[in-house]
């Protein structure tokens, strides 16, 4: 079983949508999620990041994270063009990120 | 706001060449990493570096790679004898803290893109 899944996509939207990303993960003693945004040979930029179950909202976005059912999801409000990207979670373990391969989103205007 | 930053952006190298990649952290963290991310699939762990030792490396991370931090401000990935499938993007990241306990996330540079020809 992976570490980190996530589908791969592409996921294509209209501009104004609600996007929603997810991720899924194997070990429970992971305690800190992350989603960085990736654009086109440019290295992982950090978006959000949480610690155990709960929500955090930044903006249009919003991360939460169910511990339970090991689960991590990234919603973005009113979707922008300049959103098209791809999303990145990652799991901290000790003393690295495990990646999942990442979601590519397209927002089309 | 603060930055890592990597040099060069692309190198171009000869299989079985040597390589060093340059990182600048930023200037308060105390953690160091490699990543590499091979075209088309995702981000991975190479090696993690912390008061100026090897703290954490992964399998990819064998006899043929080292890392430095030569003076207070760069750190470096160094390949001995490339080989083509070495060709991928190497990100470096620092962090303050750096573990599954610390709330203190992973800030990465633009990476240097690596071709072994």
């Amino acid at each position: 079983q992976k570490e980190v899944e996530q589908d791969p996509g592409p996921l294509s939207v209209p501009e104004g949508a609600i996007v929603s990303l997810n991720c899924t993960y194997s070990n429970s003693a992971f305690q800190y999620f992350m989603w960085y945004r990736q654009y086109s040979r440019k290295g992982p930029e950090l978006l959000m990041y949480t610690y155990s179950s709960g929500n955090k909202e930044d903006g249009r976005f919003t991360a939460q994270v169910d511990k339970s059912s090991k689960y991590i999801s990234l919603f973005i409000r009113d979707s922008q063009p300049s959103d098209s990207a791809t999303y990145l979670c990652a799991i901290m373990g000790f003393q690295k990120l495990v990646f999942g391969t990442g979601t590519r989103l397209l927002v089309s205007p | 706001e603060p930055e890592v930053t990597q040099t060069p952006s692309h190198q171009v190298t000869q299989m079985g060449q040597e390589v060093i990649l340059r990182c600048v952290p930023i200037s308060n963290h105390l953690y160091f990493y490699w990543y590499r991310q091979i075209l088309g699939q995702k981000v991975e762990f190479l090696v993690s570096f912390y008061n100026n030792e090897i703290s954490e490396k992964s399998e990819i991370f064998d006899d043929q790679f080292s890392v430095e931090r030569p003076d207070g401000s760069n750190f470096t990935l160094k390949i001995r004898s490339t080989k083509l499938e070495d060709s991928a993007m190497y990100f470096c990241a620092s962090s303050k803290t750096g573990n599954q306990y610390s709330n203190q996330p992973q800030h990465f540079g633009d990476g240097t893109r690596l071709s072994i020809l």
